[in-house]
């Protein structure tokens, strides 16, 4: 079955750029999806269709997506961007996640 | 406002059965497909079901194929998920999300409900 790989965790000091990867075979082939989850809350989709923003998420969040590797970026990172990010993309029919990232500012 | 609420669950033995509920607001309900995803406690999302905007297609992660049945009800703006043969493993916070599509699969999942507990013990 396809697998998405993330990082189980990464830092960033506030106003610096986070950047979080998921890895999948031939990723660059599908699209990919990203999602915040903060603690005790419902995730919410931050990027779509690799690089595209819902309305009403900030400009600072950013996607790409080739080769194997898509990559959610968080420009300016403050202190509310603390959460975990789950990368998601489609195979076969079957919704696949990562296992997620717990981004912590700090 | 568009709005997700998932009901349905609760405590339940091993090899039992339970019905979830996902009543939509808000938006045109036949416009979408929709899903169920779940998140065991302190653990990731898995997706486990999905159904286009008229029922005419479906697809399950194979951890649930075949012990999972997904419905909707257009007319009653309903999502439904019955779960037969609950395995410990079934033991999660199941949400309710809106695809973005009209299909069954791709897409994004672009707004999630609040989630229902599902707990599977003796």
């Amino acid at each position: 079955s396809y697998e998405l790989t993330q990082p189980p965790s990464v830092s960033v000091s506030p106003g610096q750029t986070a950047t979080i990867t998921c890895f999948g075979d031939k990723l660059g082939d599908k699209y990919a999806y990203w999602y915040q989850q903060k603690p005790g809350q419902s995730p919410v989709l931050v990027i779509y269709q690799n690089t595209e923003r819902p309305s009403g998420i900030p400009e600072r969040f950013s996607g790409s997506n080739s080769g194997n590797t898509a990559t959610l970026a968080i420009s300016g990172t403050q202190a509310m961007d603390e959460a975990d990010y789950y990368c998601q993309a489609w195979d076969s029919s079957t919704g696949v996640f990562g296992g997620g990232t717990k981004l912590t500012v700090l | 406002e568009v709005q997700l609420v998932e009901s349905g669950g609760g405590l339940v033995q091993p090899g039992r059965s339970l019905r979830l509920s996902c009543a939509a607001s808000g938006f045109t309900f036949d416009d979408n497909a929709m899903h169920w995803v779940r998140q065991p406690p302190g653990k990731g999302l898995e997706w486990v079901s999905g159904i286009s905007w008229n029922s005419g297609g479906i697809g399950y992660a194979d951890s649930v194929k075949g012990r999972f049945t997904i419905s909707r009800d257009n007319a009653k703006n309903s999502l439904y998920l019955q779960m037969n043969g609950l395995r410990a493993e079934d033991t999660a916070l199941y949400y309710c999300a809106k695809g973005a599509l009209r299909a069954a699969a791709g897409g994004a999942f672009d707004i999630w409900g609040q989630g229902t507990m599902v707990t599977v013990s003796s």
